[in-house]
Order: C-alpha cells, then sequence, then structure tokens
C-alpha cells in the first residue's frame, strides 16, 4: 500500500525559531511534491523535487529529497507569522499518471 | 491567467441524493484530477481524465463518476450520497498526465455537506 508520513502532525512554535518537517514514502518514486493549505483554502505548490540530493530554497523554506532514504524535509528557518499553516508532502508514484499520494499534513502554528 | 475554478463552493446535499461537481482546468492544462479531502487529513486521489477517458482511479466505490468534456473541463458525479462523503472536493489541473516535472495546480475546491 501506498503511503506518505509527515511528522509532526502539530508543531507550535515561536518567531524566530527554526524547525523541520520530515516526510517518508513508501515507493521508490524520485518526484516529491510540497504543498501549503491556508485554513479553507485550497492547496499552494511551494516545491517539486525531482531527483536524488534535489535542494529547493524559497524565502524562509527549505526542502531537500533524499530518494534512497525515501525522505523529504521541509526546514523553516527564522519562522514568521505568515508561514502558519498546514503543510503537505505528497509523491507521485510512477504508474503511469500524475498521481499524487498526500500525507497527513503538518499543521504549524507560529507565535508571536 | 485563469487558474482553476470549481463550483459551486459550497453545496448541501442529503443522504441517497446525487451531486456533479464541476471544474474548469489552468488555460493550457489538458488533465484534470479530482481528489476528496475530509477535514483534518491530506487529499486521497479520486480519478484522472485526459482526452475524455478516465486514466487512473483511486479507491473510490463506483458511486463516484467523471467525465471530461472537449475544452477540458470535467465533472464529477456522486450518487446515493452517505454522510461520510462529506468532504472538501479538490479538482487539480495539469498539462499531460505524464508531465511529473510540474505540480498539479488546485481550484479552490466544492465544500460538500451531507446531512
Amino acid at each position: 500500500e501506498l503511503k506518505v508520513e509527515q511528522n509532526p502532525l502539530f508543531l507550535s512554535m515561536q518567531e524566530g525559531k527554526n524547525y523541520t518537517i520530515y516526510c517518508n514514502y513508501s515507493t521508490t518514486s524520485d518526484r516529491l511534491y510540497w504543498y501549503r493549505q491556508d485554513p479553507g483554502k485550497s492547496l499552494e505548490s511551494l516545491f517539486v523535487l525531482l531527483s536524488n540530493g534535489a535542494v529547493k530554497q524559497e524565502g524562509r523554506l527549505m526542502a531537500s529529497l533524499d530518494t534512497k532514504a525515501r525522505l523529504s524535509t521541509l526546514h523553516i528557518t527564522a519562522a514568521v507569522h505568515d508561514l502558519s499553516a498546514t503543510y503537505f508532502c505528497a509523491e507521485s508514484p510512477n504508474q503511469g499518471a500524475q498521481k499524487l499520494v498526500f500525507g497527513q499534513g503538518t499543521r504549524l502554528t507560529i507565535n508571536p | 491567467d485563469a487558474g482553476v475554478t470549481q463550483s459551486p463552493t459550497h453545496l448541501i446535499k442529503t443522504r441517497g441524493q446525487q451531486v456533479t461537481l464541476r471544474c474548469s482546468p489552468k488555460s493550457g492544462h489538458d488533465t484534470v484530477s479530482w481528489y476528496q479531502q475530509a477535514l483534518g487529513q491530506g487529499p486521497q486521489f479520486i480519478f484522472q481524465y485526459y482526452e475524455e477517458e478516465e486514466r487512473q482511479r483511486g479507491n473510490f466505490p463506483d458511486r463516484f463518476s467523471g467525465h471530461q468534456f472537449p475544452n477540458y473541463s470535467s465533472e464529477l458525479n456522486v450518487n446515493a450520497l452517505l454522510l461520510g462523503d462529506s468532504a472538501l472536493y479538490l479538482c487539480a489541473s495539469s498539462l499531460k498526465p505524464l508531465n511529473l516535472d510540474q505540480p498539479q495546480h488546485f481550484g479552490d475546491g466544492t465544500r460538500l455537506s451531507i446531512l
């Protein structure tokens, strides 16, 4: 069974701190996606990681992919309140179509 | 550049009824996927349409069916609604089913409540 597991599921942190969200997946896929979802809103694409060792950064967020360990991380640097949201990782199993298998999501709350 | 649009935004139905949700893909996209997102969960893949055919299906019963039109827009139909069908239904579009290098673009979703 295809499975994507994120941890932690809930994260409350203070502004200015650093933290990492972990995403483990079960297949040999080499493509991993990160999305952000604000309450009541749709999913916004953050990063597409296409190969082993890929690292991408946008502002205070940095994502990486280790296909051998089947692990992706989303690192938050010097968190600010605007980053409060739910973050999802998703893999695309190589089954001939761009189906996404999502993790449960990490609800991130950043307190002033 | 129009993004993915879905209608309606909210819908309330009763058990046993049928519902149709609609989606127009982002301009230039030709592939539409549907996802169900229960409260507090990640989206789950229902099915994908390309060239007016269902290309892949997730673990959903036959009560869930769909259609894609020549203009690439799509409908999701759910028959014999159950309480457990209450969820946010998301439509995502992309260019070609196998274009894995680009993210799928999601619409704002239809919130379906079953009473």
